[in-house]
């Protein structure tokens, strides 16, 4: 497609469920990451995907957080059991493969999560 | 490890008001440095980037300087637009331990332009 997109837009969800949030990269973007960004707080990062490396999982606060990618395409991010805090717009972005520091991230719209 | 310090919002200028938020950051290695936009409605999306020291970005009439000695990348308007009104996002990207250019982010800054 012609940028990144993500699903579902908005996600209102009870505390204690799961929930599990989508990422379509830009074509031919082997690199991917998810962001999350809380109220009033710059974007965190979560995870990183590129090709068919181990992901850098370094990001991710708990191990209720979970995501998955199949080959070179979509990612989903899973959360499990579902807290009040984990309310915030999750992120997706993907980047060229050329490993370069410099390399631009193109963001998805975001999944705005509520638990209540 | 990383962080990134960019002067808190909000700010309120008049049209063709002169423009800077400060940003200034702390990295391990030498990372490349960049200015992020968020448009009421929107997504993210790049303004300008600096990849090495003394290198200059710009886009839109924005620009900044990657300042290595300061470890600043200030961003600078010279005549805002009500169209500029936004939050910006300063950030950095370093490689990480686990082979990532993950982007490190400041707090964000919402600018609002009024006529």
């Amino acid at each position: 497609g012609a940028g990144v997109s993500q699903s579902p837009s908005n996600k209102v969800t009870e505390k204690g469920k799961d929930v599990e949030l989508r990422c379509d990269p830009i074509s031919g973007h082997t690199a991917l990451y998810w962001y999350r960004q809380r109220l009033g707080q710059g974007l965190e990062f979560l995870i990183y995907f590129q090709g068919n490396s181990a992901p850098d999982k370094s990001g991710l606060p708990s191990d209720r957080f979970s995501a998955e990618r199949t080959g070179e395409s979509v990612s989903t991010l899973t959360i499990q059991r579902t807290q009040q805090e984990d309310s915030a717009v999750y992120l997706c972005a993907s980047s060229s493969p050329r490993y370069f520091l410099g390399d631009t991230q193109y963001f998805g719209p975001g999944t705005r999560l509520t638990v209540l | 490890g990383n962080s990134v310090t960019q002067m808190e919002g909000p700010v309120t200028l008049s049209e063709e008001a002169f423009l800077t938020i400060n940003c200034t950051y702390t990295a391990t290695g030498y990372p490349s440095l960049f200015w992020y936009v968020q448009y009421p409605g929107e997504g993210l999306q790049l303004l300008l980037k600096a990849t090495k020291a003394d290198d200059k970005g710009s886009n839109k009439g924005f620009e900044a300087t990657y300042r290595k000695e300061t470890t600043s990348f200030h961003l600078e308007k010279g005549s805002v637009q009500v169209s500029d009104s936004a939050v910006y996002f300063c950030a950095l990207s370093d490689q990480s331990g686990a082979g990532s250019y993950q982007l490190t982010f400041g707090k964000g800054t919402k600018l609002s332009v009024i006529p």
